[in-house]
């Protein structure tokens, strides 16, 4: 089955040290987004690919950084992670960028700072 | 104001019960109306997509949307305790990349 899968599942680390955060796509999708999600919130964009053109919300910390080595991986990269940064990290995708599209989600890493 | 606003909850009914849920938003511009289902620790899953004003059925699940209100429903028939779950709107407008979410409701369906 076509799908999303985000690795791994559950992550924790100390805080300031660097964490990869994986997501892998079957579906062939031009766009990949990274979601922050913190309990009982709204999720929320972090940035997004539209095949190899980046593009950053503007309240995104620059301590968040992500990479997309080609159409099927995609990688978030926290450089010194805060206490703060715990949540849940939801990787998605859609064929386009139009407001039609629809996006499908991983799983989720749970990441967790110490 | 927030672009999309939900009840968060907790919202307990027993099986068998109807449930409605429900979001508001603000921006008239918004045309694709999204309800997706959250299992707990696990990510979001598209339950309904529908696109302007109406009403779209899929099996016990009923999406409703009134742009001149600016109000969107979720209808879950004969629930079931497999329902449990948070329940999160979305929005976007045609020229939107981000999906605007409500911060999701939390059910809980007792046996």
């Amino acid at each position: 089955d076509a799908m999303v899968i985000q690795n791994p599942r559950y992550q924790v680390t100390q805080f300031g040290k660097p964490v990869t955060l994986s997501c892998s796509q079957t579906l062939n999708h031009n766009v990949m987004y990274w979601y922050q999600q913190k309990s009982s919130q709204a999720p929320k964009l972090l940035f997004h690919y539209y095949d190899k053109d980046f593009n950053n919300e503007a309240d995104t910390p620059d301590n968040f950084q992500s990479r997309r080595p080609n159409t099927s991986f995609c990688f978030l990269d926290i450089r010194s992670p805060g206490l703060g940064d715990a949540a849940m990290y939801l990787c998605a995708t859609a064929p386009g960028l139009a407001g039609r599209e629809t996006q499908y989600f991983g799983p989720g890493t749970r990441l967790l700072v110490l | 104001q927030k672009e999309v606003e939900q009840d968060p909850g907790p919202l307990s009914v027993p099986e068998g019960a109807i449930v409605s849920l429900n979001c508001t938003y603000s921006n008239s511009a918004f045309q694709y109306f999204m309800w997706y289902r959250q299992y707990s620790r696990k990510g979001p899953e598209l339950l309904m997509y529908t696109y302007s004003s109406g009403n779209k059925e899929d099996g016990r699940f009923t999406a409703q949307v009134d742009k001149s209100s600016k109000y969107i429903s979720l209808f879950i028939r004969d629930s079931q305790p497999s329902d449990s779950a948070t329940y999160l709107c979305a929005v976007n407008s045609n020229s939107g990349y981000a999906l605007n979410f409500g911060k999701g409701t939390s059910l809980l369906v007792t046996p």
